[in-house]
């Protein structure tokens, strides 16, 4: 089955800085990966996704980025506030019809 | 829309006993799914359906069953509760694979 591993597992950054996340797979034939942002106490949401036809995707301060060669796929937030803080989790088809989440990380963004 | 419904949100429950955690979806999803969501492990899928009907395990079943009579149901029981079996419960729903999941708002379950 799928592998996903997700760097660094905590994140501290000032507000305005940028945020970087990683994630490492391990299925090449994988071909999907979304991003889900859960603040404390709520349900994980979707922020954004990328299939492998593609190299980046913005939706205005988050970016996706995608290296198949690599094996890897990597999350920015820019400009980051205060509501950013949350934990954030990569995900990679783990097989027919599921996903495999990677172990999250709590992103907290200093006022 | 509602979305993704899961009831009750809160339980506790003693070692031994039996529960049914419900999941209700008015979207029209084919694919159901239930994770347990447990600090530092990020979110681990327990069982999943295709449709009306299917079933299937996913990474963790042990100690759980499921069923989906319904389209928009999806049920996930637990016969005989342990400690280790408390958690919280995510269900989630999605279109078809490869496709965004929506999620429940989960549902805090204690086994003393």
């Amino acid at each position: 089955g799928e592998n996903v591993e997700q760097h660094p597992s905590t994140l501290s950054v000032q507000e305005g800085d940028s945020a970087v996340i990683k994630c490492t797979y391990s299925d090449s034939a994988s071909n999907y990966f979304p991003w889900y942002k859960q603040e404390l106490g709520k349900r994980p949401q979707l922020i954004i996704d990328i299939r492998s036809n593609v190299g980046e995707k913005k939706d205005q301060r988050i970016a996706v980025t995608l290296n198949k060669t690599a094996k890897h796929f990597s999350l920015h937030i820019t400009e980051t506030q205060p509501e950013d803080s949350a934990v954030y989790f990569c995900a990679a088809p783990g097989g027919n019809y599921k996903l495999t989440f990677g172990k999250g990380t709590l992103l907290t963004v200093n006022p | 829309n509602a979305g993704v419904t899961q009831t009750p949100k809160f339980r506790v429950l003693k070692t031994g006993q039996s529960m049914t955690l419900l999941c209700a979806q008015d979207m029209n999803h084919e694919y159901m799914y239930w994770y347990r969501q447990d600090p530092g492990m990020g979110l681990r899928l327990i069982h999943y359906s295709v449709g009306e009907g299917t079933t299937a395990k996913g990474e963790v079943p042990d100690g759980y069953n499921v069923s989906r009579l319904k389209k928009q149901n999806f049920l996930l029981g637990l016969e005989s509760a342990a400690p280790s079996q408390t958690s919280v419960y995510f269900c989630a729903s999605s279109y078809r694979d490869h496709q965004p999941q929506h999620f429940g708002d989960g549902t805090r379950l204690s086994i003393l």
